[in-house]
């Protein structure tokens, strides 16, 4: 079945620094790449997402970059601020079928 | 324009007992989805609602669960009897047509 890894569960990275989190997915059929950032008691919010047929989308300081060869798509975080520290989710979805499938998440801390 | 609410935010329920769980999705949104977190894994997909009806349930994990969404606005998620495997975090997200998903800030279940 589908599956997607994401890597690395844990990244602590200084302010100011960029935060980089990677998703490896396994369904060719994945056209659709969201990411989640989740706050502590609340529910995942949506920060970008992307289409399979674009390589790259910027907002601001992120970022989401996509290889469908390789199958894979990245976050960037530049710049990055206190008030980025959460745990951020990746998830696909294909063609026809609407179910998001997670990654693991990463728990981004920055330190002051 | 009000999230996607859920209710209760936390509910602690014995084994053997019955627990309901509420989602009201954000107005206008046909596409009603469940997912919830186990133990800290990733978030994993229940079913998904069209209107009233259910398009895809392949991810409810046996007949201990019932989800309704009658009249196609909100939707409630029933476990009966509740196991202790059912403790996690339950979430509802909605979305208009193929659009992103919004999440709500979930419901927190243990089972004792």
């Amino acid at each position: 079945g589908e599956n997607v890894e994401q890597h690395p569960s844990t990244l602590s990275v200084q302010e100011g620094d960029s935060a980089v989190i990677k998703c490896t997915y396994s369904d060719s059929a994945s056209n659709y790449f969201p990411w989640y950032k989740q706050e502590l008691g609340k529910g995942p919010q949506l920060i970008i997402d992307i289409r399979s047929n674009v390589g790259e989308k910027k907002d601001q300081r992120i970022a989401v970059t996509l290889n469908k060869t390789a199958k894979h798509f990245s976050l960037h975080i530049t710049e990055t601020q206190p008030e980025d520290s959460a745990v951020y989710f990746c998830a696909t979805n294909r063609w026809g079928a609407q179910k998001l499938v997670f990654g693991q998440g990463t728990r981004l801390t920055i330190n002051p | 324009e009000a999230g996607v609410t859920q209710f209760p935010s936390h509910s602690v329920i014995e084994k053997g007992q019955t627990v309901t769980l509420r989602c009201d999705p954000i107005s206008g949104h046909d596409n009603l989805y469940w997912y919830r977190r186990v133990m800290g894994k990733e978030i994993k997909f229940l079913l998904h609602f069209v209107k009233e009806s259910k398009q895809d349930e392949s991810g409810m994990p046996n007949n201990r669960f019932l989800a309704e969404r009658t009249g196609g606005t909100y939707s409630t998620l029933k476990v009966q009897p509740a196991e202790l495997e059912d403790s996690g975090v339950y979430f509802c997200a909605s979305s208009q047509d193929v659009g992103p998903q919004h999440f709500g800030d979930g419901t927190r279940l243990s089972i004792l």
